[in-house]
């Protein structure tokens, strides 16, 4: 079974504060995505990397986000002044390689609270 | 862009009652088209997976299959079960590499 690691599983911020959210995907993954869920239902894209360069990202992460993976064994997703609609789910998923048939597997998310 | 529709927020059924969840889709190229299903306290997990026009994806008792005609890729179950509750997402992946998800369907089993 794939294991997608996330860290912390919750995370509490007051408005204004930086939060920052680890990931370590599954070994020999290529291909790492970040997305945001709020209330359990909607997975909203935010970036993706492939091979540690990131390829596509919305425009609120350009903006307010930094995302890097500075290894192919561990990413960091963060957000640099906290805003209360930034409460939600975090999940990093990855798959094998670049094709758009390989399967994502999610870690089980941070639960970020902004305050 | 490609998208995906699920019209039903929500599925309350009774143990072995049929399930059927419906999802259409839009994309302009040949899709990949998934089921991940989503527990409580969990990230999402997949479920079954359709690369093919006309195949049938089944896994654990659900089945869907790829409709091109319709652009459809409803999720089907016989029987369903209590532990069959969480929360359903049809995706696929088209144009681009990112994997494009419905709204969810969240499915409640009574006993």
């Amino acid at each position: 079974d794939a294991a997608v690691t996330q860290k912390p599983r919750y995370l509490i911020k007051m408005k204004g504060q930086e939060a920052e959210m680890k990931c370590i995907p599954e070994k020999g993954h290529t291909a790492v995505f970040w997305y945001q869920q709020k209330q359990s239902k909607e997975l909203k894209f935010l970036i993706y990397f492939q091979n540690q360069q990131p390829l596509d990202q919305i425009d609120m992460v350009k903006e307010r986000f930094s995302a890097v993976c500075p290894s192919s064994s561990l990413c960091s997703l963060g957000i640099r002044t906290c805003e209360a609609e930034d409460s939600a789910l975090y999940l990093c998923s990855s798959s094998q390689s670049e094709g758009s048939q390989n399967t994502l597997y999610f870690g089980a998310g941070t639960r970020l609270s902004v305050l | 862009g490609d998208s995906v529709t699920q019209k039903q927020g929500q599925v309350t059924l009774s143990e072995d009652d049929f399930l059927f969840i419906n999802c259409t889709y839009s994309t302009t190229t040949y899709p990949t088209l998934f089921w991940y299903v989503q527990y409580p306290g969990q990230g999402p997990q997949l479920l079954l997976k359709v690369t093919t026009a006309n195949n049938k994806g089944i896994s654990r008792g659900f089945e869907a299959t790829y409709d091109k005609g319709t652009t459809s890729f409803h999720l089907q179950k016989a029987s369903v079960q209590e532990s069959d509750s969480a929360v359903y997402f049809c995706a696929l992946t088209g144009n681009t590499r990112k994997l494009i998800f419905g709204l969810g369907t969240t499915l409640q089993v009574q006993p």
